[in-house]
């Protein structure tokens, strides 16, 4: 398995643009989560996924954050409109549920927003 | 109250020698994992090792070996005879075995530098 595929690897947007984040997660992992890594506050759960269905997005910051999880093999993050703010490593993780199970973590989208 | 606590931002430690990285927990589910994960300066989250609440030993990979003293609530990563590549982020966490609360709790980390 080639692991958990994110793209793209960096991606530099001006303010009010619209990003998309992509994820693909390692098949047969039944949930998905998305983090956000900033030195400030460090890595902060956004929303996860467990069988394509949002189960908990307390953590997304605002309503310009959205996720999507259409199927099985397939997530997005997008942001709209961006703020410099939101200038970040955006961190895609999927597993088996389970107390046994830690992550496997894609290696991330560095965003930068101008 | 922080779930998991690291207490050590940043440490120096001499290549060859051992370290422990600190790592607290705080959970009343008798059930429970904890993981540590490395991040290198390059930025990709690796993980390194796992210890189940249940576990009657200490968990071992290779130079890392998880001190667990459950009474203590405490889950220390010790790495034997360090190398310079072991310069890197530590992360401790924790995922409870709670039913729809699947998610994994980090620490702040702990910043190690080896020195040569």
């Amino acid at each position: 398995d080639a692991g958990v595929i994110q793209s793209p690897r960096h991606e530099v947007t001006e303010m009010g643009q619209e990003v998309t984040l992509r994820c693909k997660p390692i098949s047969g992992h039944d949930y998905l989560f998305w983090y956000r890594q900033t030195m400030m506050r460090g890595l902060e759960l956004l929303i996860y996924f467990n069988n394509n269905v949002p189960i908990d997005d307390s953590g997304m910051p605002e309503d310009r954050f959205s996720a999507k999880m259409p199927n099985a093999s397939f997530s997005t993050l997008k942001i709209q409109p961006s703020e410099p703010r939101d200038s970040a490593v955006y961190f895609c993780a999927s597993s088996w549920g389970g107390r046994y199970y830690g992550y496997t973590f894609g290696s991330g989208t560095r965003l930068t927003v101008v | 109250a922080q779930k998991i606590t690291q207490t050590q931002p940043g440490m120096f430690v001499q290549e060859k020698e051992a370290v422990t990285l600190d790592c607290t927990y705080d959970t009343s589910d008798p059930s429970y994992g904890l993981f540590w994960y490395k991040q290198p300066s390059s930025g990709e989250m690796i993980f390194l090792i796992y210890q189940g609440s249940y576990d009657q030993q200490n968990a071992t990979e290779g130079r890392y070996s998880l001190n667990f003293q459950k009474a203590r609530k405490s889950a220390n990563l010790v790495i034997s005879a360090s190398q310079l590549g072991d310069s890197a982020m530590y992360f401790c966490a924790m995922r409870e075995a709670n039913f729809g609360n699947e998610k994994l709790t980090f620490g702040t980390g702990t910043r190690l530098t080896i020195i040569p």
